[in-house]
């Protein structure tokens, strides 16, 4: 069982506004900043946003993400077919770092 | 941009140890600002954190792997390493290393090597 709580699955057609939670508590969201993941099928992850709202240059405006309290969420507006992916989010928790269990997000 | 790559035997045996390598090129593992890091995925399952090391030899672990485990440094080589000891079942997975950009305000993996799969069988 993951330290941070995302739903297993989501899912959207394209062009829709989808959002994916991450639930903590105030030992690693409540106090420190939230990174998000994406890992394309087969491939090593990679950061989608940091800092719980910055976007890595070449990742798309498309991809935003928030943070309120000991939650998190990544937002993904204009889904494309090329987002079908597993998202995980991650922060620091006292002294390590610890992953949401990874949400699997499938484009209809 | 700087590139990660791990090595290592891809099948060990029950109670033996794991030991895997990543190659660093295009940037220097001597400089601070970055933690030299291994994360783990089973197949299948989320990522788990494994520990870092950092430039100066300083270490931190996943305190449920921190009796095996062992992360090491290679500044000549621009390498570091990892050796989880008394492996298990359980502790086959896809290893990755990565580094970890960290600052005062900033921390997030901002390179991974490929991932290696690593089966403990017999």
């Amino acid at each position: 069982q993951s330290v941070l709580t995302q739903p297993p699955s989501a899912s959207g057609t394209p062009g829709q506004r989808v959002t994916i939670s991450c639930s903590g508590n105030s030992s690693n969201i409540g106090r420190n900043s939230v990174n998000w993941y994406q890992q394309l099928p087969g491939t090593a992850p990679k950061v989608l946003i940091y800092e719980n709202n910055q976007r890595p240059s070449g990742v798309p405006d498309r991809f935003s993400g928030s943070k309120s309290g000991t939650s998190a969420s990544l937002a993904i507006s204009g889904l494309q077919s090329e987002d079908e992916a597993d998202y995980y989010c991650a922060t620091w928790d006292v002294s390590l770092i610890v992953f949401g269990g990874g949400t699997k997000l499938t484009v209809l | 941009q700087v590139q990660l790559q791990e090595s290592g035997p891809g099948l060990v045996k029950p109670s033996e140890t794991l030991s895997l390598t990543c190659t660093v090129s295009g940037g220097s593992i001597s400089g601070s600002g970055y933690y030299w890091t291994w994360i783990r995925q089973p197949p299948g399952k989320g990522l788990e954190w494994i520990g870092y090391i950092y430039y100066s030899g300083s270490t931190n672990y996943n305190p449920s792997l921190k009796s095996r485990l062992s992360i090491s440094l290679d500044t000549s080589k621009n390498q570091f390493s990892l050796k989880l000891s008394s492996v298990t079942a359980a502790d086959r997975a896809v290893y990755y290393c990565a580094r970890e950009r960290h600052t005062q305000y900033l921390n997030y993996f901002d390179s991974w090597g490929q991932g290696t799969l690593v089966t403990v069988s017999s």
